[in-house]
């Protein structure tokens, strides 16, 4: 069975720091790996999709690598706003998908 | 770009009555859908997969009786709780597959967050 771990649980950093979100993974046979921002009582935004194939995806401020191998995945975020405090998954897809437990970021003014 | 609907987006019930929540993919065909369940500050768990014409396969530990789901038609998956107690009031969200040339994505819907009293 497939077991997603996110570190930290929780983050808070002043305005303009750079973002750094760790998820691992137990089982490397997946298809692809997504990146999900949800605010609270909201529901999914995805952010980026890796394939299996790829190494990493980048859009804009978002960068996120995945090292298959190794079962990790990180999901950097370059300047923080205060726009950017919620909560953000990565979930595996080996056919299912598979959810982490979040990051819950606070990015302070 | 994809977009999967869920109606209602809220719901408050009394204890006993069954509640119906809908999951509709509205620009795409999706064979497959999936409905999690999500407690708070807690991540989403998979409860079921819902095949077009096919019967749901559930996740180990979700009462198939209580959670009745019908996936009729290839944009439509539906999902009732059944004789609601307070224990299952929760946020539940679908998702569906995008199965066509090149993608294999899944979508979500909103969520719908469900109040038993």
């Amino acid at each position: 069975k497939q077991e997603v771990t996110q570190i930290p649980a929780a983050l808070s950093v002043p305005e303009g720091e750079n973002l750094v979100l760790n998820c691992s993974f137990t089982d490397s046979a997946i298809y692809n790996l997504q990146w999900f921002r949800q605010d609270p009582g909201k529901g999914l935004t995805s952010l980026l999709l890796i394939q299996s194939s790829q190494r990493e995806q980048t859009s804009g401020r978002l960068n996120a690598s995945l090292d298959k191998s190794s079962g990790r995945s990180t999901l950097y975020i370059a300047a923080s706003q205060p726009g950017d405090s919620a909560t953000y998954l990565c979930a595996v897809n080996d056919y299912k998908l598979s959810f982490g437990a979040g990051t819950t970021v606070t990015v302070r003014a | 770009g994809a977009v999967v609907s869920q109606h209602p987006s809220w719901v408050i019930c009394k204890s006993g009555t069954s509640v119906k929540i809908e999951c509709r993919s509205l620009d795409f065909q999706a064979t497959t859908m999936f409905w999690y369940r999500q407690f708070p500050k807690q991540s989403l768990m998979l409860m079921a997969t819902s095949n077009e014409g096919s019967k749901a396969t559930y996740e180990q530990g979700v009462e198939k009786d209580k959670f009745l789901i019908n996936h009729a038609s290839l944009t439509l998956s539906t999902l009732t709780v059944t004789s609601a107690h307070p224990e299952d009031s929760s946020f539940y969200i679908c998702s569906a597959r995008d199965r066509r040339p090149n993608t294999d994505t899944q979508y979500f819907g909103p969520g719908t967050r469900l109040t038993v009293l």
